[in-house]
């Protein structure tokens, strides 16, 4: 089984500013993937960005980036260029290859000042 | 093209009445997923379908959930004799294929209140 944590219940940042969320993981198996899911308030939940685990490179979306730390079991996600249109719950995700569900932790509550 | 659908989107419920809640995956997507979101909680899952078989149902909490996938495309999740602890976000995803990493989406979920 695995399990996904994270520790910071909300952030702000300043428009424009850069801020990066935290995620930790545990996992026992060699192959699994890593999410990070966006839910805006009252929207559905949609992908942020993915990284396969045994890919060493950092995966990029656009203003959005992950730190993959796998020796650490750390995944974090770093906003650039923070808009008001990222205020959302964000939540970590893990999947293993042998498993098909996503599990969650418990998501944290990122505001973007005006 | 249209996404995953979910009805109704919001329902109450007095404790001890069944619901039945819908889900419209993606055509021709051959995984769908059920999670159970708590208020101020991230997702937790319940059940998976591919296709119409039911292949994990290690996340339902107890035998008064009860969900099936007759067809292969339309989901529903029956809860009976629902109970305050039930009151929840049931969201629905589904997945082109089940492996790989292939991302799920997910659609806006169902507010079930039980009072």
């Amino acid at each position: 089984a695995q399990t996904v944590t994270q520790s910071q219940p909300e952030m702000s940042v300043q428009e424009a500013e850069t801020v990066t969320l935290s995620c930790t993981y545990d996992t026992s198996e060699s192959n699994y993937y890593l999410f990070w899911y966006k839910q805006p308030p009252s929207r559905q939940m949609i992908l942020v960005i993915r990284q396969e685990a045994y890919k060493q490179q950092n995966a990029t979306e656009n203003r959005f980036s992950v730190n993959f730390q796998k020796a650490a079991k750390s995944f974090s996600l770093k906003i650039s260029d923070s808009q008001l249109g990222d205020t959302a719950m964000y939540f970590c995700a893990c999947r293993t290859g042998a498993n098909s569900k996503l599990t969650f932790g418990k998501g944290i509550t990122l505001s973007v000042r005006p | 093209g249209a996404g995953v659908s979910q009805s109704p989107r919001y329902k109450v419920a007095k404790r001890g009445q069944d619901v039945a809640l819908r889900c419209d995956p993606i055509s021709g997507h051959v995984s769908l997923f059920w999670y159970q979101q708590a208020l101020g909680q991230g997702p937790e899952f319940l059940t998976y379908f591919q296709n119409e078989a039911q292949l994990d149902k290690s996340g339902l909490p107890s035998d008064r959930f009860f969900a099936e996938r007759p067809e292969g495309s339309v989901s529903t999740l029956k809860i009976q004799r629902t109970q305050q602890e039930d009151s929840a976000v049931y969201l629905c995803a589904s997945s082109l294929y089940a492996d790989r990493g292939h991302e799920q989406y997910f659609g806006p979920g169902t507010r079930l209140t039980v009072t």
